[in-house]
């Protein structure tokens, strides 16, 4: 059974505290990995898409990276606004969804 | 506006009552997903549809029933509504651009089931 599992839960941070939040995931064959931004009360909005190890993909204060068991997503110089619920998924036949970790920046 | 719409936004029924939630894109995404989104297990997909007509379980369908006669919409009835259907209801849909997948998600749904 495919499994995807995010670490921390959650992660408090001081504007400008660059960090790193974690992706782990089994699957049988990776077809894509996920990340999205889920705001209260909102959808998730898609943020990158990733297919083999040694990727990259960058938006602003965003990287997401692919390893063959895992994913990071960094956040540089993070600000009150990048504060939100990042959410990890894997696809083989169909998506598989991480808990999420819920990212505080605080001013 | 482009995207998609869904509606109700929020909802309030009772146990064993009929209700639908509906979903339209305004593209043409040949792939539409339900979800539902619970403290504890994250978003776990219900139903999925490859096209209009074209529909297939995903990973908790039970009480749930879906249809796709327009590739625009892909509504989602709980034929028999019960306390545990309590969640927050997310419809996406999928294309691919350039070789790579996005995934695009609804607004949601928040429904509670007394």
């Amino acid at each position: 059974e495919d499994q995807v599992t995010q670490s921390p839960e959650a992660l408090r941070l001081q504007e400008g505290e660059s960090s790193s939040l974690n992706c782990s995931y089994t699957v049988s064959g990776l077809r894509g990995l996920f990340w999205y931004r889920q705001d209260p009360g909102k959808g998730p909005e898609f943020l990158f898409t990733l297919y083999s190890a040694g990727e990259e993909k960058e938006k602003e204060r965003l990287k997401a990276t692919l390893t063959k068991k895992e994913s990071f997503l960094h956040i540089t110089a993070p600000k009150p606004e990048d504060s939100a619920t990042y959410l990890c998924a894997v696809r083989d036949y169909k998506l598989s969804f991480g808990a999420g970790t819920t990212v505080t920046v605080r001013a | 506006d482009a995207g998609i719409t869904q509606s109700p936004r929020y909802k309030i029924t009772e146990t064993g009552r009929q209700v639908t939630l509906m979903c339209h894109q305004t593209w043409s995404h040949s792939y539409m997903f339900w979800y539902r989104q619970d403290l504890g297990h994250g978003l776990r997909l219900i139903y999925y549809s490859a096209a209009a007509d074209i529909t297939d379980k995903g990973e908790v369908p039970d009480g749930y029933v879906v249809s796709r006669s327009k590739t625009e919409n892909f509504p989602l009835t709980l034929e028999s509504a019960t306390r545990s259907q309590t969640s927050v209801y997310f419809c996406a849909s999928s294309v691919m651009d350039r070789g790579r997948e996005t995934q695009y998600f609804g607004p949601g749904t928040r429904l509670l089931v007394l």
